[in-house]
């Protein structure tokens, strides 16, 4: 199994750009989630879901769209990159009440 | 609604000397807790978790985590550090909601 997978690793954006964030996962997992990581703010959630289909805001959903058209895909869309969304974002999958696992990390800056 | 918090932003210790990392949690009925490690450029690894039954768990890498509920808290222990445990660990808490809640991280320091 290749468990959650991210790409790209690494992506530079010039303000105003949009990208799509890929994430996959191969362990049949219903619960699915998007996190940003800032320093000092640990993780924090963007977008999540609950099964293809079901998505719901986190935390900090403004400037990013998601959706899941099956259950191993979900990826993030940053609509119109902005400096602020500069960080780590880390993709996670899980099944109800359980541990999640993590992807390896896509690292974004924004100029 | 749940919470979580890790009231230490850093902590230093020495190579050898024993380790507790704290975690509080505000929920109302019985949480499920979660210790998570990140390695500096990784991603995050499950450390070990409590769901249920006895509050003492035992994690990988050497760790433990104890479920007080009287004190709402999870915190994380290791008797003797190794300088490979430098790294962001984060306590999360689930339960209220679909997906578990992360604390802000706290972040170890060993010294040799």
């Amino acid at each position: 199994n290749a468990g959650v997978t991210q790409t790209p690793k690494f992506q530079v954006l010039k303000t105003g750009q949009s990208m799509t964030l890929q994430c996959a996962q191969d362990m049949n997992h219903e619960y699915m989630s998007w996190y940003r990581q800032d320093p000092g703010m640990g993780l924090r959630l963007i977008h999540y879901s609950v099964g293809a289909g079901i998505t719901d805001q986190g935390e900090v959903p403004n400037g990013y769209n998601v959706s899941r058209s099956t259950t191993e895909d979900f990826p993030l869309r940053l609509l119109s990159a902005a400096p602020s969304q500069t960080s780590v974002y880390f993709c996670a999958s899980s099944d109800l009440q359980s541990e999640q696992y993590f992807g390896p990390g896509t690292r974004l800056t924004v100029t | 609604a749940q919470s979580v918090t890790q009231p230490d932003i850093h902590i230093t210790v020495s190579e050898g000397a024993s380790l507790e990392l704290r975690c509080n949690y505000s929920y109302g009925a019985t949480p499920y807790l979660f210790w998570y490690v990140q390695s500096p450029g990784q991603g995050l690894q499950l450390l070990l978790k409590y769901f249920s039954g006895d509050t003492l768990v035992q994690g990988i890498k050497g760790f433990e985590a104890e479920f007080k509920r009287s004190q709402s808290s999870f915190n994380l222990r290791k008797p003797s550090v190794h300088w490979s445990d430098a790294a962001e660990y984060f306590c999360a808490v689930g339960g209220g909601s679909y997906i578990p809640t992360f604390g802000r991280g706290t972040s170890l320091i060993v010294h040799p």
